[in-house]
């Protein structure tokens, strides 16, 4: 498997709760821990939630992080429309033996 | 504060050859484990190689073993990526990044530095 699997992008009105699916396999997303990042726009990717729930520092309560199995999802609440960015997911991979991506999800505030 | 500086990018033509440094301050160096991290234009993330905290193990991205390096000096607080054989789908910006283990993966991002393949 060379990516995690993303929708291309998803999409909300301000205020809306959106998620974000993320699917791997037993080698990736069932076996290690989840992390996800946000890229605005220019910018390099930036850590919002690692070991599949946890918040990094300074990150918004409106942002959380969940896994089940060989799936994991990112939901945003209370929608802004600086939340506009790619979400990427990420796990480390037994065959690579390094970070496996998501495709990555842009996300927009309609 | 965290800072990881890369440097070294630029244009290069199929078949070059480049080489890629990453400073780091903020955090004890020795200690931590590297990954280089890159992104082709308009595409997503995709891991091309790490190195442990004593540089005495390292990982490569299928595409590009045995054309990459990856090398650190400690005494330096510097990582390398020495690229070989550039093709024109390493056109990428690659990012220095710090791998905090399999729970808390990557944590900091450098800026990245612009690599373009291209006669």
């Amino acid at each position: 498997q060379s990516v995690l699997t993303q929708p291309p992008s998803v999409s909300g009105t301000p205020g809306q709760r959106v998620t974000i699916s993320c699917s791997g396999s037993g080698s990736n997303i069932g076996t290690h821990s989840v992390n996800w990042y946000q890229q605005l726009p220019g910018s390099a990717p930036k850590l919002l939630i690692f070991n599949n729930w946890q918040r990094s520092s300074g990150v918004p309560d409106r942002f959380s992080g969940s896994k089940s199995g060989t799936s994991a999802s990112l939901a945003i609440s209370g929608l802004q429309s600086e939340d506009e960015a790619d979400y990427y997911c990420a796990a480390y991979d037994d065959s690579l033996k390094g970070v496996l991506f998501g495709g990555g999800t842009k996300l927009t505030a309609l | 504060e965290v800072q990881l500086v890369e440097s070294g990018g630029g244009l290069v033509q199929p078949g070059g050859s480049l080489r890629l440094s990453c400073v780091a301050s903020g955090f004890i160096f020795r200690v931590s484990d590297m990954h280089w991290v890159r992104q082709a234009p308009g595409k997503g993330l995709e891991f091309v190689a790490g190195i442990s905290s004593e540089g005495k193990s390292t990982s490569y991205a299928t595409s590009v073993k045995g054309r990459f390096t990856v090398s650190r000096d400690n005494s330096k607080n510097t990582v390398f990526l020495q690229m070989g054989s550039l093709k024109t789908e390493d056109t990428a910006t690659y990012y220095c990044t710090r791998w905090r283990g399999v729970l808390a993966g990557i944590d900091y991002w450098g800026q990245g530095t612009l690599v373009t393949v291209s006669s």
